[in-house]
């Protein structure tokens, strides 16, 4: 398997612009969540999908964000419109939980510098 | 989950064991220790986790305590990509929540 699989690897856009960042979970993989790294808050939950269903969005920042999970190889999280604030690495994870395992696998993130 | 605590940061020599620790006084029954580590610029990355016995794998192998209240993890060899922050995490698995990253350590290999 190719393992979580994430882009761009790198954006750049202007304040107020749209962003979309894309994510394949690994397959079979049943929950899918999305992650922001900070220097200042370091690694935070934005949500996280049960079988393409939102369960808890508690950690999205604000109604610019919002998360999309259309089928079960597939997850978006969109930002509009963007600020500056919002640079960051934003990870994608995927995990099948078991009773005695449930091991998140991360993908390689998106570097989002908004200017 | 529990709480956890790991010194911020440690030295290791190359080709020499990392024994790191992590402090887990309030850990209940049902809860595992989990090993992540982020590499510089990389997405976290999962080591071992374990629930009362030792485990080891290809990676690492993993102590804890008969108490459990606290655990070492050991990279027997370490080399320079080991150089990374670890993350020790205490959760009742198959709990499909998110995870929570405490600060680390950050482990540097020296040459």
């Amino acid at each position: 398997d190719a393992g979580v699989i994430q882009s761009p690897r790198h954006e750049v856009t202007e304040m107020g612009q749209e962003v979309t960042l894309r994510c394949k979970p690994i397959s079979g993989h049943d929950y899918l969540f999305w992650y922001r790294q900070t220097m200042m808050r370091g690694l935070e939950l934005l949500i996280y999908f049960n079988n393409n269903v939102p369960i808890d969005d508690s950690g999205m920042p604000e109604d610019r964000f919002s998360a999309k999970m259309p089928n079960a190889s597939f997850s978006t999280l969109k930002i509009q419109p963007s600020e500056p604030r919002d640079s960051a690495v934003y990870f994608c994870a995927s995990s099948l939980p078991r009773p005695s395992t449930d091991t998140q696998y991360f993908g390689p993130g998106t570097r989002l510098t908004v200017l | 989950d529990a709480k956890t605590t790991q010194p911020p940061s440690m030295d290791c020599a190359e080709g020499r064991a990392a024994n790191l620790p992590c402090n887990h006084s309030t850990i209940s029954g049902n809860e595992y220790v989990y090993w992540y580590r982020q590499i510089h610029s990389q997405g976290p990355q999962y080591i071992i986790h374990g629930l009362k016995n030792n485990e080891t794998n290809e990676m690492a192998s993993l102590i804890i305590t008969e108490d459990r209240k606290s655990s070492t993890l050991i990279l027997p060899h370490a080399t320079l990509r080991d150089t990374a922050v670890y993350y020790c995490i205490v959760r009742e698995s198959g709990s499909a929540r998110q995870l929570t990253f405490g600060s680390g350590t950050q482990l540097t290999v020296l040459p």
